[in-house]
């Protein structure tokens, strides 16, 4: 049975950090695209970032320079390592399995609450 | 970015009667890379329909996908209790890829 357990979700004052972790079974996280997918409250959801299988990464503009992805391949587990955390980024963050960077995502995990405020 | 419009906002039916959801492109989607999610409430989104028309798997056939260019539609053929969830669309021709602001449908 596939799942995807996300975990690391706080409240995080503006300017903060934060790590999210995605646990992954039923697959590989080696033989995946893996995503992270963010949807702020009453919206639609929004990709964050992609780590592809050979180990490139791409991220939306709106990340670009503060949020990294990165996947630990003996712990079958995707990192979101989020720096410089603005009000912008409160959402819920899921992890999410896609094909390719052009793709739909057809597994995804429970997601984690992400709250940045003062 | 492509700009994804769903309408209508909210959508209230009886069951059984039949439920058509439309998405519009702000330019033509490239290939039938659009994609269809149903979420329930406090739920994760889940897969309905890719590539327009597919079904994912273990979806119900009363679920069914059309269009192309910049219209596509997502059309519930018997609505049943279990189907009330917010619906999202997902074009993934071009990067970005982008989602929709979602459909709200309920039952009456």
């Amino acid at each position: 049975e596939v799942q995807l357990v996300e975990t690391g979700g706080n409240l995080v004052q503006p300017g903060g950090s934060l790590r999210l972790s995605c646990v992954v079974s039923g697959f590989d996280v080696n033989d995946s695209y893996m995503n992270w997918v963010r949807q702020a409250p009453g919206k639609g959801p929004e990709w964050v970032s992609v780590i592809y299988t050979g180990g490139s990464t791409w991220s939306a503009d709106s990340v670009k320079g503060r949020f990294i992805i990165s996947r630990d391949s003996s712990q079958n587990t995707v990192y979101l390592q989020m720096n410089s955390l603005g009000v912008d980024d409160t959402a819920i963050y899921y992890c999410a399995r896609s094909f390719g960077l052009l793709s739909h995502f057809d597994y995804w995990g429970q997601g984690t609450q992400v709250t940045v405020s003062s | 970015e492509i700009v994804l419009t769903q309408s209508p906002g909210t959508l209230s039916l009886s069951p059984g009667e039949r439920a058509t959801l439309s998405c519009r492109a702000s330019q033509r989607v490239s290939g039938t890379y659009l994609a269809w999610y149903q979420q329930k409430f406090g739920q994760a989104p889940r897969l309905l329909i890719h590539g327009a028309s597919r079904r994912a798997t273990g979806i119900p056939d009363r679920f069914s996908g059309s269009g192309s260019g910049t219209d596509f539609t997502l059309t519930i053929s018997r609505l049943e209790p279990e189907d009330v969830a917010v619906y999202y669309c997902q074009q993934y021709g071009s990067v970005p890829g982008t989602f929709g602001q979602g459909t709200k449908v309920a039952i009456k």
